[in-house]
Order: C-alpha cells, then structure tokens, then sequence
C-alpha cells in the first residue's frame, strides 16, 4: 500500500521568509496530493491540492509542486506570516482509495 | 452546510467501559472517514464507508472497534473494553466519490477521548 514520508519534522523560519516541505509517496498510482493545516486543537483544514496532471499549483502565497517521476511534493509558503504557524499534513491518494497521510511537519514562524 | 460534525467533543472513561462516537458528513457527501490522531502524529486511517458500504478496515484496528453507516447517512464507531491505548483524538472526515477523480476531506473537530 501507499507509503508517505515528510520532512522536516519541525522547521522555523523568520517572519517574513519562504518555508518548504516536502513529502514523497510510493505509490505510483497516487494521482491526488493535498495539503493540510491544523492548528493547535483545531481541525485539519485543505490548504491546498494537486492532481498527478498537473506539475504545479499557486494560491496567493502557497503553492505545490509535484514531480511524479521522482515521486515527491512540496509545499512551499511565501512571505510567512505568524498566523502560518502550525501543524501541516502532505497526503497522497490512489484514485477511489483511502487517504494516507504524512506525519506532519510542525511550522513556527518566528517575529 | 454546517460541515462535517462529531459528537462528542470530549469523553473521559474508566478503562473497560464501552464507548460510542457519531459523525454526521456533509450532507451530499457520499464516503465518510474514519482516523485516530495522536499528539504529533499525523491522522492514522482507520476505516472508510461509500454510502452505507464499509470498503476497507485498517489492519492495524483492532477488533473491539466497529464502525457502521446504516443509512449512508451518519456514522458510529464504537470501542469496546477500553484500553489506556486508546487514547486519542477521534477524527471523521467526508468526501463526495464520483470516480475517477478524488474529492478533498474535509475534516469535523474530533472526539478527545481519555482513558483513566
């Protein structure tokens, strides 16, 4: 089955400054990678999505990349802001399967 | 569509006694997601339903723990003779399944379950 790895585990950065996760999955048939954000005691919330068709995907300052060949994803926030602050989830889906998640990657961005 | 909603919030028990937890999707939503969190770990799978079938059961789930979906509607996951272990933070989560093309999660607030 689908095997999902994060890194890093913990990453702070400056106010201010680009932070980048990265995930990689083994399955190759995963064909849907999305990103979440949970805070403390607060739910996971979709942040941000991609789709095996496409190789990258921007929304203000978030934006995902994906490189099926070397089967890995990466989250990348620009301008990080405190409110950034929290846990954040990568996951990566075989068409109609179960969801399988990455063990998170705690953000702190610092003031 | 208020999302996707769990109850309870919280439940502390004895270790041994039997617990239930409900999940209601969103509402046109036709799988529902069951997962365990705990701190610092990301959501481990537990188990899924498409309407009111059952597809899949993480091997990892033992058998005191069952979930049902009677009407494809609201979910129950039930533990039975609580374990210390089981402690956890009890995720639901729904999507709408189409096929071919899957749909994000969208997750409710989760059950904080405490084993004394």
């Amino acid at each position: 089955g689908e095997n999902v790895e994060q890194h890093p585990s913990t990453l702070s950065v400056q106010e201010g400054d680009s932070a980048v996760i990265k995930c990689t999955y083994s399955d190759s048939a995963s064909n849907y990678f999305p990103w979440y954000k949970q805070e403390l005691g607060k739910r996971p919330q979709l942040i941000i999505d991609i789709r095996s068709n496409v190789g990258e995907k921007k929304d203000q300052r978030i934006a995902v990349t994906l490189n099926k060949t070397a089967k890995h994803f990466s989250l990348h926030i620009t301008e990080t802001q405190p409110e950034d602050s929290a846990v954040y989830f990568c996951a990566a889906i075989v068409s109609g399967q179960n969801f399988v998640f990455g063990p998170g990657t705690r953000l702190s961005v610092l003031p | 569509d208020t999302g996707v909603s769990q109850n309870p919030r919280h439940k502390i028990t004895k270790r041994g006694q039997n617990v239930t937890f409900r999940c209601d999707p969103i509402s046109e939503h036709n799988r529902l997601y069951w997962y365990r969190q705990t701190l610092g770990q990301g959501p481990e799978f537990l188990t899924y339903f498409q309407n009111e079938a059952q597809l899949e059961k993480s091997r990892l789930l033992s058998d005191r723990f069952s979930a049902e979906r009677p009407k494809g509607s609201f979910s129950t996951l039930e533990i039975q003779r609580t374990e210390q272990g089981d402690s956890a933070m009890y995720l639901c989560a729904s999507s709408l399944w189409g096929g071919p093309i899957n749909q994000p999660q969208h997750f409710g607030d989760g059950t904080r379950l405490s084993i004394l």
